[in-house]
């Protein structure tokens, strides 16, 4: 079972933040947050991960809470195309075997607006 | 240049036949994996091979077989196929099995009559 928690759906403003909330109050310490997306009748795409600091790509950015019990993406200047259901998944790194499987949920789905 | 590619992406058959779905990956990865994404949406992974070796069986059928006939290459073979073998079809890819950040195809969707 995943061990994240998410809003089922969010919806955002063309060229506005969209911050994507994850609840994730179980991770381990060697756990890190990843986040993919969904868009529509294609395959899952990778965005950003971190462990505890704020890391920041040419996609988003995430925000991870001192605790690390949850984080937010943040898609700075969301477009239409931005339209995609977003997983947050919590994973060991550099562990193979079943223990380093991305377990998907449910997601959010988030939709931008004109 | 497509990263991580699937054949044939739609696959209509009749129930209790055996059919195969293609992956190939030009990314230099080491890694391949198959996931299965049914009609509620649920994305679940089925195997992945590493270094021509299986590592992963979630529990899937033994009806799905994956074959490898080199590390660029993850075939998935299913045998006596059954109508709740309807899904959704994703292979994907990474830079050993410890990688979290995976490459996955576009996907192929296979309806069982």
């Amino acid at each position: 079972d995943a061990k994240t928690t998410q809003p089922p759906s969010m919806d955002c403003a063309e060229g506005r933040a969209a911050n994507l909330p994850c609840n994730h109050s179980t991770i381990s310490g060697n756990e890190y947050v990843y986040w993919y997306r969904q868009i529509h009748s294609q395959g899952p795409q990778y965005i950003i991960h971190g462990l505890k600091n704020n890391e920041t790509n040419e996609m988003a950015s995430l925000i991870i809470t001192e605790d690390r019990k949850s984080s937010t993406l943040i898609l700075p200047h969301a477009t239409l195309r931005d339209t995609a259901v977003y997983y947050c998944i919590v994973r060991v790194l550099g562990y193979g075997g079943s223990q380093g499987n991305l377990i998907f949920g449910k997601g959010t789905k988030l939709s931008v607006k004109p | 240049d497509t990263a991580v590619s699937q054949t044939p992406k739609y696959l209509v058959t009749q129930m209790g036949n055996d059919k195969s779905i293609k992956c190939e990956q030009n990314l230099g990865h080491d890694t391949m994996y198959w996931y299965k994404q049914d009609s509620k949406k649920f994305l679940k992974i089925m195997f992945s091979y590493n270094n021509k070796e299986l590592i992963i069986n979630e529990t899937v059928p033994n009806r799905f077989s994956p074959k490898s006939p080199d590390k660029a290459h993850l075939n998935l073979h299913i045998n006596s196929l059954e109508l709740g073998d309807s899904a959704v079809y994703f292979c994907a890819s990474s830079q050993g099995l410890a990688g979290g950040q995976q490459f996955f195809g576009p996907g192929t969707r296979l309806t069982v009559l």
